[in-house]
């Protein structure tokens, strides 16, 4: 069964501490893994990976995918309250409907 | 660029009542997707369309769950009967088609059956 598996479930943490964010992932047919920042409801998007060793980076969050091991790591430097969310992966599939695969998501929150 | 719009925000039902959400994703958005959230848990996937066929509806509860996309524009998910464990967020997202890897998603409708 296809499954990603997010670590830790939650973390709390103090304004300027660095987190790091682990995606562990078993699927068919990979095609890219994605994360997303939810906050409140709808989550928005952050980063797409798709080749191995590449970092994404946007501010003071950077991402990177190993696909020899099957897992990502998204790192938060320098965290904000307002970096408070929880944050999901996803696996995307290659084939038929290109279905996204969600793990459950780290919940984080920055205390000032 | 308007974002997916979904209604209502919030639905309150006693179990074994019905249910319907609505869903208008962003405007030439192919693909269309329901997910539900249960507290504690990531989405997970019960219907997606492309156009107005059913692409993949593996984990929709078909005895209970229906959804359509009559025009290929907007979209409907209904629960008839409602159960308890169906108290979540039901989120709708759209992609402009089934090959883009950026969906977007609407603010949700929180659910709870009591």
């Amino acid at each position: 069964e296809d499954k990603v598996v997010q670590s830790p479930l939650s973390l709390v943490v103090h304004e300027g501490d660095t987190v790091t964010l682990n995606c562990s992932y078993e699927v068919t047919n990979f095609r890219s893994l994605l994360w997303y920042k939810q906050e409140k409801k709808a989550p928005t998007f952050l980063f797409m990976l798709t080749s191995s060793g590449i970092e994404k980076k946007s501010g003071r969050l950077s991402s990177i995918l190993d696909k020899k091991e099957l897992s990502s790591i998204l790192n938060i430097t320098a965290t904000q309250t307002g970096d408070s969310a929880i944050y999901l992966c996803a696996v995307r599939q290659n084939s038929g409907t290109y279905k996204y695969i969600f793990g459950t998501g780290t919940r984080l929150k920055v205390l000032a | 660029e308007a974002g997916v719009a979904q209604s209502p925000r919030y639905k309150i039902i006693e179990k074994r009542q019905s249910v319907a959400f609505w869903c208008n994703p962003i405007s030439g958005h192919a693909t269309l997707y329901w997910y539900q959230q249960i507290l504690g848990q990531g989405p997970k996937l019960l219907i997606q369309f492309q156009n107005n066929g059913v692409v993949d509806d593996s984990q929709l509860p078909k005895d209970r769950f229906s959804a359509e996309r009559l025009k290929g524009v907007d979209s409907t998910l209904k629960i008839q009967p409602a159960k308890l464990e169906d108290s979540a967020v039901y989120l709708c997202a759209s992609s402009f088609n089934r090959g883009y890897n950026e969906q977007f998603f609407g603010p949700g409708t929180r659910l709870t059956v009591l």
